[in-house]
């Protein structure tokens, strides 16, 4: 069965610098991933996904994450972090041939002016 | 946004009480999902649907049932409410294709009391 670990309930980090979630995953066979943000109160709100291909993704909102097979792990970047930003981060796993879609526990992340 | 409606938004009832929630698309996707959400667990996947009146089991399934007659109605029911069932509940779609990123509804706040 697939799985995500979302290893950081929280991430702090100052306006302008760069940003990192993390993410590992396992899954049997190959996996579909994906990012999703939450705002208060709302739904989940679709960032950016790995398929195939480039193992560097880019996504909305200048978001990116990077897919690396060998260490089962697909975390989420930003060169320059908005006060905007500041939500809670949803990884997700799809195993090929599976239609279950499963979630990690979300990161909140806080970006301070 | 994707067209997902789900109803209630709000509910609030007492243990023991059957309750059904809906979740309503427009999109004639095939594969529809229900999650809850509560703190510190993040999103957990409790049934899914993969067509019509095909549905399967989920990670937190026991309390639940779910049931889709039609390709834009996937419900699900609590047969008789417990306060742990006290959460927020999500629906989501995605079409046929498997490597397609799931949307999300605005999610139902359930409270039993």
């Amino acid at each position: 069965a697939q799985s995500v670990a979302q290893p950081e309930d929280q991430v702090n980090v100052a306006e302008g610098n760069p940003l990192t979630v993390k993410c590992t995953y396992s899954v049997s066979g190959n996996p579909y991933l994906f990012w999703y943000v939450q705002y208060p109160n709302r739904g989940l709100q679709f960032l950016l996904k790995y398929i195939t291909g480039d193992n560097l993704v880019k996504g909305s909102y200048g978001f990116e994450a990077e897919f690396n097979k060998s260490q089962t792990s697909f975390h989420l970047k930003k060169p320059s972090a908005l006060v905007s930003d500041s939500a809670l981060y949803f990884c997700a796993v799809r195993d090929k041939g599976d239609d279950k879609i499963i979630f990690g526990k979300g990161t909140r992340l806080h970006i301070l002016p | 946004d994707a067209g997902i409606t789900q109803s209630p938004r709000h509910k609030v009832t007492e243990t023991g009480t059957p309750v059904t929630l809906r979740c309503h698309q427009t999109e004639n996707h095939r594969y529809m999902y229900w999650y809850r959400q509560d703190p510190g667990h993040g999103l957990r996947l409790i049934h899914y649907s993969y067509g019509v009146k095909d549905t399967d089991k989920g990670e937190v399934s026991d309390g639940y049932s779910v049931s889709r007659s039609k390709t834009e109605d996937f419900l699900l029911t609590l047969e008789s409410a417990t306060s742990s069932q006290t959460s927020v509940y999500f629906c989501a779609i995605s079409d046929y294709r498997m490597n397609t990123e799931a949307f999300f509804g605005q999610g139902t706040r359930l409270t039993v009391v």
